[in-house]
């Protein structure tokens, strides 16, 4: 299993313009969820989907889009970008509803949004 | 409401010595409580994780942390540090099955 993998790694983005981040899980899992990592604050939760289908918001889910039309696929869309989304994104998976199981991270991508 | 409060925002120690991180969280009911660690430049990984059973609690790495509720803590600790160890650490608290409360992070740096 390849567990959690993020594209890109890394992207330069200029003010004004959109792009998706792409996750990606092969292990069945139903839970799925964006977060964003900034220097002094933990990871902060974006948008989180319990199922394909079926999305909801987390704690700052501004400027951001998302869906999940397949049990593996959860992308992120930056409608359009700004300084203050240069952060480290990072998805990550769940095998159940519970949160007493584990959550699986992906690699994260780092976006500069200049 | 809930949330984590990481005391250390950095933790510097010597290999071989032990280690503790300190986390104390707010919450009107029973949490979920994890331990998650990141490497650099790398995505996190659980340690170990809290769910109302043994107070104790054994994770990898010959980690482990202690569930007060009196004191509302759930802090970290490793008997003998090593250099691997030096990462960034995340106590993390959910009351729900959807969302995550992450602390700001501690950082331990291992001196040779």
């Amino acid at each position: 299993n390849a567990g959690v993998t993020q594209t890109p790694k890394f992207q330069v983005l200029k003010t004004g313009q959109s792009m998706t981040l792409q996750c990606a899980q092969d292990m069945n899992h139903e839970y799925m969820s964006w977060y964003r990592q900034d220097p002094g604050m933990g990871l902060r939760l974006i948008h989180y989907s319990v199922g394909a289908g079926i999305t909801d918001q987390g704690e700052v889910p501004n400027g951001y889009n998302v869906s999940r039309s397949t049990t593996e696929d959860f992308p992120l869309r930056l409608l359009s970008a700004a300084p203050s989304q240069t952060s480290v994104y990072f998805c990550a998976s769940r095998g159940g509803r519970a949160i007493v199981y584990e959550q699986f991270f992906g690699p994260g991508t780092r976006l500069t949004v200049l | 409401a809930q949330s984590v409060t990481q005391l250390d925002s950095h933790v510097s120690v010597s290999e071989g010595t032990p280690v503790l991180l300190r986390c104390n969280y707010s919450s009107s009911y029973s949490p979920s409580l994890f331990w998650y660690v990141q490497h650099p430049n790398k995505g996190l990984q659980l340690l170990l994780k809290y769910t109302s059973a043994a107070t104790l609690v054994k994770g990898i790495n010959g980690f482990e942390a202690e569930f007060k509720k009196s004191e509302t803590s759930f802090h970290l600790t490793k008997p003998s540090a090593h250099m691997s160890d030096a990462a960034e650490y995340f106590c993390v608290v959910s009351l729900n099955d959807y969302k995550l409360s992450f602390g700001a992070g501690t950082t331990v740096t291992v001196r040779a």
